[in-house]
């Protein structure tokens, strides 16, 4: 499968664990994009990476949230003692640079109990 | 005003009817327009990508963007009942932000046999 791959599908946390979603870009491709979709709402961008760098945080919630894409491995989205309100699909994007149209996994839905 | 305003729907029409799928924004800066189709419990799908006002075809498929109206329209005709998803419109300013994809909130087509 070359597509985006994100891993886990789903992910079961209680308050106040850490979550870790991993994303693996498309092959070829060196820009990742986090988003997040909320229930009845529709999808809002939180980051974009590349490789070792992260280009624009702007989406993200200021605390408890981080996001990392190594030299090597998965682009990782981690959150940090979450609550009830993190509860939303998480969806990563990849694309070969920031002009080519972004394509996407088929996203990690958390939910916390 | 909502940047990107799309009608939540749900739309249901008979198999083999046109179906016109639409979003409107407000937000000038906006250059590049596409059109994504979202499964029941799937990443969104790249259906179609336009930059320049008028039509574009794919197969089935017809992407119309007038800019001077902030408007685009999905066309789909012979609709099939595999075309039954959620359809969400997304654009891009051509600004240093030209990531960062906008989505509107999406339209919930039903195509009954």
């Amino acid at each position: 499968n070359a597509g985006v791959m994100q891993n886990p599908r789903h992910l079961v946390r209680r308050r106040g664990q850490e979550a870790r979603l991993r994303c693996s870009p498309m092959k070829g491709h060196s820009h990742v994009y986090w988003y997040r979709q909320l229930p009845e709402e529709g999808l809002k961008f939180m980051v974009y990476l590349q490789k070792e760098n992260i280009i624009d945080e702007s989406g993200m919630p200021k605390e408890r949230f981080s996001a990392e894409f190594p030299k090597e491995g998965p682009s990782i989205l981690r959150i940090q003692q979450v609550v009830r309100g993190d509860s939303a699909a998480y969806f990563c994007a990849s694309s070969q640079d920031s002009y080519q149209p972004q394509h996407f996994g088929d996203g990690t839905r958390l939910s916390i109990l | 005003q909502k940047e990107v305003e799309q009608d939540p729907g749900p739309l249901s029409v008979p198999e083999g009817a046109i179906v016109s799928l639409n979003c409107t924004y407000s937000n000038s800066a906006f250059q590049y327009f596409m059109w994504y189709r979202q499964y029941s419990r799937k990443g969104p799908e790249l259906l179609m990508y336009t930059y320049s006002s008028g039509n574009k075809e794919d197969g089935r498929f017809t992407a119309q963007v007038d800019k001077s109206s902030k408007y685009i329209s999905l066309f789909i005709r012979d609709s099939q009942p595999s075309d039954s998803a959620t359809y969400l419109c997304a654009m891009v300013d051509s600004g240093g932000s030209n990531y960062k994809l906008t989505f509107g909130k999406g339209t919930l087509l039903t195509v009954n046999p």
